[in-house]
């Protein structure tokens, strides 16, 4: 088993609806959960980070982690065009800085 | 302000080569970190530093693979006798400290041919 698993995709969704990306991971010291998107041929771009469990909201972005069962997921609302892009989910052990990626899911928001 | 910055942008070597690839962190971050991304898969960990040191170097794949950070700013990733293998982006990032969010560079694309 892979350590971080994004295993659905790729996404396709209408303009202003839902997107929800989901992601599960498999070392239970994990402490620190993020999510990146990655525009083709772009690096990673930080759009939220969690560390509790529960959902944490900024803007149109929830990320919801469920630490008990080894998930964690983004939510986009009214996903808009630019939302397009490859989502990575990454997670950072407790005691070690570094983070384990993802494959990533590729969202296409359809005008 | 200045973000992380990487070159060259684009290298493109033979096999068997040596390549340098250079990491400039935002400025006043301490850790430093590089990963390598291949086509359809996520950044892959290779070495972090914290200041000077190599905190953590458990992610370079073989003895080709070298990093260093003399002055604990900048940093080059060293790679000898290039394989084809190789080739991907390398990514750098940096953090103000080990638990704080890393901000990615835009990458070196390598390509050994």
């Amino acid at each position: 088993q892979k350590e971080v698993e994004q295993n659905s995709g790729p996404l396709s969704v209408p303009e202003g609806a839902i997107a929800s990306l989901n992601c599960t991971y498999s070392d239970r010291g994990s402490q620190s959960f993020f999510w990146y998107r990655q525009y083709s041929g772009k690096s990673p771009e930080l759009i939220m980070f969690i560390y509790s469990n529960g959902d944490k909201e900024d803007g149109r972005f929830t990320a919801q982690l469920n630490k008990a069962s080894q998930y964690v997921s983004l939510l986009i609302r009214d996903s808009q065009p630019s939302d397009s892009a490859t989502y990575l989910c990454a997670v950072r052990p407790g005691a070690n800085s570094k983070l384990t990626f993802g494959k990533g899911i590729t969202l296409s928001v359809r005008p | 302000g200045a973000g992380v910055s990487q070159t060259p942008s684009n290298k493109v070597t033979e096999k068997g080569k040596y390549v340098e690839l250079r990491c400039d962190p935002i400025s006043g971050h301490t850790a430093l970190y590089w990963y390598r991304q291949s086509l359809g898969q996520g950044p892959e960990f290779l070495i972090y530093f914290q200041g000077t040191g190599a905190a953590d170097d458990s992610g370079l794949p073989n003895d080709r693979f070298f990093a260093v950070r003399p002055e604990g700013s900048v940093s080059t990733l060293k790679i000898q006798r290039t394989e084809r293998g190789d080739s991907a982006v390398y990514l750098c990032a940096s953090s103000w400290g080990l638990t704080d969010t890393q901000y990615f560079g835009p990458g070196t694309r390598l390509t050994v041919l």
